[in-house]
């Protein structure tokens, strides 16, 4: 019963090395997502996708990359990392429709320091 | 747009004391409101919603909030508290682009003192 399962749990980046935050989900979940949680900010989207091949942006886009080529995995790229993504990121998935639309399912979190 | 404020970072109160954690919401369409929890080190789990049905919501663990338009507030409680229920609370509004674009608070930071 594995749920929303995000890799590596902690890494450490030197400002401009790229990398790319893995996230699987084996619920069948259309809607796919990944947030950043900093202090006092609470959580802020940073990309979405509704299915397979389509990706949107949230409220903080800048600096990262996703894509979606199945409906299981949804990667967030760093293209050149920058202190100021020192944060804690976590993948949510969701169904798209019904009664449990909103019901997001969360990952453990991946903790990202950028020296 | 959607947006919501929870009223205090910190909240501490003692062991089998009523828990009230606050939040206000502000939205453009009927909202669907959210409260999640987060245990330290793990990702954040839903407590309970409200999404235009009873006013009364009842979560797991003993939580409830109250939906109230007059106020624009959802706020959290809980009859007795539990050393258990120490966590940071999130609320949360559908954001402006569908239900599962979750617009988050600040989070409340919950303390249980025996």
């Amino acid at each position: 019963n594995a749920g929303v399962t995000q890799t590596p749990k902690f890494q450490v980046l030197k400002t401009g090395q790229s990398m790319t935050l893995q996230c699987a989900q084996d619920m069948n979940h259309e809607y796919m997502s990944w947030y950043r949680q900093d202090p006092g900010m609470g959580l802020r989207l940073i990309h979405y996708s509704v299915g397979a091949g389509i990706t949107d942006q949230g409220e903080v886009p800048n600096g990262y990359n996703v894509s979606r080529s199945t409906t299981e995995d949804f990667p967030l790229r760093l293209l050149s990392a920058a202190p100021s993504q020192t944060s804690v990121y976590f993948c949510a998935s969701s169904y798209s429709a019904g009664v449990n639309t909103g019901e997001l399912f969360f990952g453990e979190g991946s903790r990202l320091t950028v020296l | 747009a959607q947006s919501v404020t929870q009223l205090g970072s910190h909240v501490s109160v003692s062991e089998g004391a009523l828990v009230l954690l606050r939040c206000n919401y502000s939205s453009s369409v009927p909202p669907y409101l959210f409260w999640y929890v987060q245990y330290p080190n793990q990702g954040l789990q839903l407590l309970l919603k409200y999404t235009s049905a009873a006013t009364l919501v009842k979560g797991i663990n003993g939580f409830e909030a109250e939906f109230k338009k007059s106020e624009t507030s959802f706020h959290l409680t809980k009859p007795s508290a539990h050393m258990s229920d120490a966590a940071e609370y999130f609320c949360a509004v559908r954001g402006p682009k569908g239900a599962q674009k979750l617009v988050f608070g600040q989070g409340t930071r919950l303390t249980i003192n025996p």
